[in-house]
């Protein structure tokens, strides 16, 4: 069965690092997404991105966020200067664009564990 | 503000029990509902999605409830691999982020 992929499993960070956090949809999925997790919190949308551009964003993604889908496979989020706020789980998600379906199912990659320090 | 909210838990029940969850939302123009898993430290799995008509998918039943906002995940015969926190998600019309409930722990004991 395609799953998403996520690399790193545990990223640890210094505060003010810059982190890449990256993640392989399933392939013939065309949305892609970031969540968030503080630990013992809600799941939280960062941002949707379709046809190489950001659909969505929540009031969290601010200018300290941006995502790539730097080649045909990889999505990344990439964090300028880690805060430790920024300590929680990352993951991914993709979904199909089906035009007739309305289908929106997201499935999630393992997630990134980040630490800031 | 939209919200999702469902009783925490936790649920304890014994193996073979039937067990359900409610949750309500506050959106009105929420457009599509789901239920996910999430086992401790994991990425949510999704479980159903949850279609007006109500669905049944082996012993996992939904039921959506437009008109009072909320909706049911009905857990039949369960089992010990239940155990987990389950999530109430929704989408918005229009929109693809979800917005997630803080989830309903289950434990399902011998």
């Amino acid at each position: 069965e395609p799953e998403v992929t996520q690399t790193p499993s545990h990223q640890v960070t210094q505060m003010g690092q810059e982190v890449i956090l990256r993640c392989v949809p399933i392939s013939n999925h065309l949305y892609f997404y970031w969540y968030r997790q503080i630990l013992g919190q809600k799941v939280e949308f960062l941002v949707s991105f379709y046809n190489n551009e950001i659909s969505e964003k929540s009031e969290i993604f601010d200018d300290q966020f941006s995502v790539e889908r730097p080649d045909g496979s990889n999505f990344t989020l990439k964090i300028r200067s880690t805060k430790l706020e920024d300590s929680a789980m990352y993951f991914c998600a993709s979904s199909e664009v089906l035009a007739v379906s309305f289908s929106y199912e997201q499935y999630f990659g393992p997630g990134t564990r980040l630490t800031v320090t | 503000r939209k919200e999702v909210e469902q009783d925490p838990g936790p649920f304890n029940v014994p193996e073979g029990a039937t067990v359900a969850f409610n949750c309500t939302y506050s959106n009105s123009a929420s457009q599509s509902f789901f239920w996910y898993r999430q086992d401790c430290r994991k990425e949510p799995k999704l479980l159903m999605s949850v279609y007006s008509s109500g669905n049944e998918d082996g012993r996992f039943t939904a039921q959506l409830n437009r008109a009072s906002q909320y909706i049911s995940l009905l857990i039949r015969d369960s089992k010990l691999s239940d155990s987990a926190t389950y999530l109430c998600v929704e989408m918005d019309t229009g929109r693809r982020a979800l917005t997630f409930g803080s989830g309903t722990r289950l434990q399902v004991q011998p």
